[in-house]
């Protein structure tokens, strides 16, 4: 299995532009979820999704938005990059959406908006 | 509101034992979870303690849990220099938070050989 993978890996934006963060697992997990993780702080939620087609908002989930159309995927789109926005994004995935199951870390996108 | 309170950075020599604290305030969490995460990494699941449980022994690795105090730590034993990264707190509930997971701000730790 490859786990849970994110592309790209990095990406320079000039402000105003839009992208889409990708987030693939092959674990055929329910649950998935995005945070992002500034310098000095922890991990904040943006957005998660307990299975296809369901989605719901984290801590932070303005200038973001998701889709999950099948289980392997839940991209991250965002639609105006702002300088607040850059930030290291991790997906995440776990069995279910009860917290006694690990949740398993993609290696991250490193994002900055210029 | 929920929070999590680590200190953010911790410098021991290796072979000493490391201890790393952790303070929270939702009296509801189901599960309080040490994470590790190495430079440019994800984070990686070390251990996990269930609410009732006030110790969790794993090889090099000891969870106490003190749920009066909500306070919650990790040491590691025989640190090593390959234990130096950033160690995250975090805790969730079942229900209705969905396996969402509250994080530390996350604890350096240096290990100096």
């Amino acid at each position: 299995n490859a786990g849970v993978t994110q592309t790209p890996k990095f990406q320079v934006l000039k402000t105003g532009q839009s992208m889409t963060l990708q987030c693939a697992q092959d674990m055929n997990h329910e649950y998935m979820s995005w945070y992002r993780q500034d310098p000095g702080m922890g991990l904040r939620l943006i957005h998660y999704s307990v299975g296809a087609g369901i989605t719901d908002q984290g801590e932070v989930p303005n200038g973001y938005n998701v889709s999950r159309s099948t289980t392997e995927d839940f991209p991250l789109r965002l639609l105006s990059a702002a300088p607040s926005q850059t930030s290291v994004y991790f997906c995440a995935s776990s069995d279910s959406g009860d917290s006694y199951n690990e949740q398993f870390f993609g290696p991250g996108t490193r994002l900055t908006v210029l | 509101g929920e929070d999590v309170e680590q200190s953010l950075f911790l410098s021991v020599r290796e072979g000493d034992s490391s201890v790393i604290n952790c303070t929270y305030t939702d009296s509801s969490s189901t599960y309080l979870y040490w994470y590790k995460q190495e430079p440019g990494a994800g984070l990686q699941l070390l251990t996990y303690i269930f609410s009732n449980m006030d110790m969790k022994q794993d090889q090099r690795l000891t969870v106490l849990l003190n749920k009066k105090d909500k306070h919650l730590s990790l040491r590691i034993a025989d640190t090593q220099t390959g234990d130096s990264a950033i160690y995250f707190c975090a805790e969730g509930s079942n229900g209705g938070s969905q396996g969402n997971l509250i994080f530390g701000k996350g604890t350096k730790l240096s290990v100096k050989p």
